[in-house]
């Protein structure tokens, strides 16, 4: 089955600074690669997501870009403020219905 | 609005009992799932089903089981409570294959095992 590394594990930055959050899987075949943030006490929320076929995407503030041959996927947080903090899931579908693996989560702390 | 919703959203029961978390969707989701989150361990993938009658284990499928009798529900059943099952549970909901794939969680319950 499929297996999805994340690092760091706890991250944190000042406030404007970038983030970069990075991702590996060990599955070939996935392809598909959402990222959720999840506030203190909240639910997982879909931030952006990309699929194999694209190398990257950009929806404001925050991109993630996808290498397949590496089989690593990263999400990127620019002028990052206090709003962000948050620890943040990236996952792989896996099998034949687009079943979510997740990695551990990155505690983002933005520091004003 | 559709939504996925959970209930209880607290739960504190005791070692050995059988316990029941419900989970029902609006979109006529097909997939459902069931997570568990522990602090270090990211979310964990307990079962899921694919539609109705249809079940599989994820993960950490030991000392749970689901059921799916139609496409809103998928309730998920501790047989025998353990200390270790103390956890938040999520449950999601996603569309099929081919489409938007995206997962959609409800708000979660705190479970405590005594």
């Amino acid at each position: 089955g499929e297996n999805v590394e994340q690092h760091p594990s706890t991250l944190s930055v000042q406030e404007g600074d970038s983030a970069v959050i990075k991702c590996t899987y060990s599955d070939s075949a996935s392809n598909y690669f959402p990222w959720y943030k999840q506030e203190l006490g909240k639910r997982p929320q879909l931030i952006i997501d990309i699929r194999s076929n694209v190398g990257e995407k950009k929806d404001q503030r925050i991109a993630v870009t996808l290498n397949k041959t590496a089989k690593h996927f990263s999400l990127h947080i620019t002028e990052t403020q206090p709003e962000d903090s948050a620890v943040y899931f990236c996952a792989a579908s896996w099998g034949s219905q687009g079943n979510l693996i997740f990695g551990k989560g990155t505690k983002l702390s933005v520091k004003p | 609005d559709a939504e996925i919703t959970q209930s209880p959203r607290h739960k504190i029961t005791e070692t050995g009992r059988q316990v029941t978390l419900a989970c029902h969707q609006t979109w006529n989701h097909n997939n459902m799932f069931w997570y568990r989150q522990d602090l270090g361990h990211g979310l964990r993938l307990i079962h899921y089903s694919y539609g109705v009658q249809d079940t599989n284990k994820g993960e950490v499928s030991d000392g749970y089981s689901v059921s799916r009798s139609n496409t809103e529900d998928l309730p998920l059943t501790l047989e025998s409570a353990a200390s270790s099952q103390t956890s938040v549970y999520f449950c999601a909901s996603s569309l099929d294959r081919g489409m938007n794939t995206e997962a959609f969680f409800g708000q979660g319950t705190r479970l405590t095992v005594v």
